[in-house]
């Protein structure tokens, strides 16, 4: 079935570790996104790549960083968590900027 | 600062009690409006998309209106199963892709 997987589906992690959340896509969207979602704020965005081997800054970035080496993969890096970055994290990928966004099932992230 | 604000934040209805929710929006350039339907635990997922003042989109029970400076999502007898938070996106114009969400509104339907 075409769309968007993450892994993992949800983790716990001691502060200062390092951590990579995964997201592919079968869509050969040329878009993804990474977004980050918290009671009373909203989907926020954090990094975005319009298509592979370029990457941009969303609205909350620091602490996060991206790569996009492939159209299919779009990898989020926590350097070294903090607490404030527990969250849900959803990546999302489209065909185009002005087209509709489709969102994978999220990743639940707890740093402590 | 661009903006967009749902109203209400939560709505209970009962089954068959037609309602609208809204989403307003102080942007600088709109080149188009997303709605979206997360139900607890999932991700959202695309309902429409909406690009001009006086556009509108029906899908089942959904219906979803555009003017310059909002847009309405009408619910027409909604059933149990509509019961979910939506949400609204406003794509800039700037062409970069960046959607603003609003924080959405929680829709429960009581049978």
């Amino acid at each position: 079935i075409a769309g968007i997987t993450q892994a993992p589906t949800s983790q716990i992690l001691a502060a200062g570790r390092r951590m990579t959340l995964r997201c592919t896509q079968d869509m050969r969207h040329n878009a993804m996104y990474w977004y980050r979602q918290d009671l009373g704020l909203g989907l926020r965005l954090i990094h975005y790549s319009n298509t592979a081997g370029t990457t941009g800054k969303g609205e909350v970035p620091d602490g996060y960083s991206v790569s996009r080496a492939n159209t299919d993969d779009f990898p989020l890096t926590l350097a070294s968590a903090v607490p404030s970055q527990t969250s849900v994290y959803f990546c999302a990928s489209s065909d185009g900027r002005a087209s509709e966004q489709f969102f994978g099932p999220g990743t639940r992230l707890t740093v402590l | 600062e661009d903006q967009v604000t749902q109203s209400p934040e939560a709505l209970r209805l009962q089954e068959g009690e037609s309602s609208s929710l809204n989403c307003s929006y102080t942007v600088s350039g709109l080149r188009g409006l997303f709605w979206y339907r997360q139900d607890p635990g999932k991700g959202p997922e695309f309902l429409f998309t909406l690009y001009s003042a006086g556009e509108e989109k029906e899908k089942e029970r959904l219906k979803a209106t555009l003017t310059k400076k909002e847009s309405f999502l009408h619910i027409t007898a909604p059933k149990p199963e509509d019961s979910a938070t939506y949400l609204c996106a406003v794509l800039l114009s700037s062409n970069t892709g960046k959607l603003i969400f609003g924080q959405g509104t929680t829709l429960q339907v009581k049978p």
